[in-house]
Order: C-alpha cells, then structure tokens, then sequence
C-alpha cells in the first residue's frame, strides 16, 4: 500500500519561529505533492503544492522543500503566527491511478 | 467562485441502516473524490471518480457503495452502519486527472451510528 509519512505527530513554536513539518514517501510515481491545512471543525485547505521538477515552493511565509532523490518534502512556516495553529497534511498524487493519499498530518501549535 | 456542497452536514444512523450521502460541485470538475477522517487522524479514500460514469475504488471502499449520477454529482452510500461508528465524510472534486490542481474539499458529513 501507498505511503506517505509525516513528522512529527505534534509540534510546537513560539510565535516569530521557524515551524518545519516533514514528509516523506516511498512510491516513485508520486508526481505532486499538496499540503493542506485543517482547522478544527473545518475540512482540509489547500494551502501550497510542488511538482518534482521543482526542488522548492514558496507563497509569502510558507516554503516547500523539496528532495526527490531522497523522497523527502518538507513545510516551512517563517515568522510563524498563532492563527497558524492547525493541523498539516501532506498529499502526494500517483500519476497511475490518480489517487491522492494522505499522511496522518502534524499538529501545530504556535504559542503567542 | 464555485463551491462544494455536501448534504446532509449532520447524519444520525441506526447500525445496520443503509445511509446515502450526497455531494454536488459547480467547479465542472471532471474528478471526484470522497473521504472519511476519523476524529484526530488522516485522511482514507473510500471511492473516486476520474469522470462522469467513471467509478474507482480506494482504499477503503469495503462497507462503500457510489455513484457518479452525472459530472456534478457523485454520492457515497453506507451499506450497513456500523454500531458506534463515528466520522466525517469528505467530498472534494478537482479539474482533471493531470495539470497542477489539488483537490479542494466540501465542509463534510459528521456520521454517528446509534
């Protein structure tokens, strides 16, 4: 079965701080890869996406860092805000069979 | 700007009860999705749609029954509630199988089974 796996389960930042969410994947026909946000009581939102042919992503202060060869991404937030408080989920597309499969999600927290 | 519609918000079943769930998009997506989370995790695929007429299991789709009636709609059925069982169902739609667009999602139907 598809994977994708994210970390930490739980992660916690001072507001003004780096939050930095990880991502990896084992399938190599994955050909892009969204982040959703998800407040609580509300569904997912996309919130940024990458296609391999890039190695990076960014709108405003969120940045994806991407690695194909080591099948790693990873999800920057800078001058982290309390409203960004939510729980991440990372996606990645399989270019066969067009499914989208979820990690498990990473819960932030960004402490005023 | 279009938007996904799911009815109802709010499903209370009885264990054993057939329960449909419906979901509409004005995007005139050609792809369709539907979703469960369970409470504090991830996200499973039960069935999709590539387009209209099309039907694709995922990964959950045993207990699922689905419908793609036409390329706006596309309905989830429960073929017998589970006791206890509690979830969102989430439907989401994007413009086609390739291209550079994610999914985006409906506001879910919360199930409790009595």
């Amino acid at each position: 079965q598809q994977q994708v796996r994210q970390s930490p389960q739980s992660l916690t930042v001072w507001e003004g701080e780096t939050a930095i969410l990880n991502c990896s994947y084992e399938d190599s026909t994955f050909d892009y890869f969204p982040w959703y946000w998800q407040f609580p009581r509300e569904s997912p939102a996309l919130l940024i996406a990458i296609r391999p042919v890039s190695n990076k992503k960014e709108d405003g202060r969120f940045t994806i860092f991407f690695n194909k060869r080591e099948k790693k991404l990873s999800l920057h937030i800078t001058d982290s805000q309390p409203g960004d408080s939510a729980t991440y989920f990372c996606a990645a597309r399989n270019t066969g069979n067009y499914k989208y499969v979820f990690g498990a999600g990473t819960r932030l927290k960004v402490i005023a | 700007g279009g938007i996904i519609t799911q009815t109802p918000k709010f499903l209370i079943g009885q264990e054993g009860q057939k329960l449909t769930l419906k979901c509409q998009q004005n995007f005139n997506h050609d792809t369709m999705y539907w979703y469960r989370q369970d409470s504090g995790k991830g996200l499973r695929l039960i069935y999709y749609s590539i387009t209209e007429n099309d039907l694709q299991k995922g990964d959950l789709s045993e207990g699922y029954d689905a419908s793609r009636e036409k390329k706006s709609s596309f309905s989830l059925t429960v073929t017998s509630a589970q006791k206890n069982e509690m979830a969102v169902f989430l439907c989401a739609s994007s413009p086609g199988t390739g291209g550079n667009q994610a999914p985006l999602f409906g506001e879910g139907t919360r199930l409790s089974v009595l």
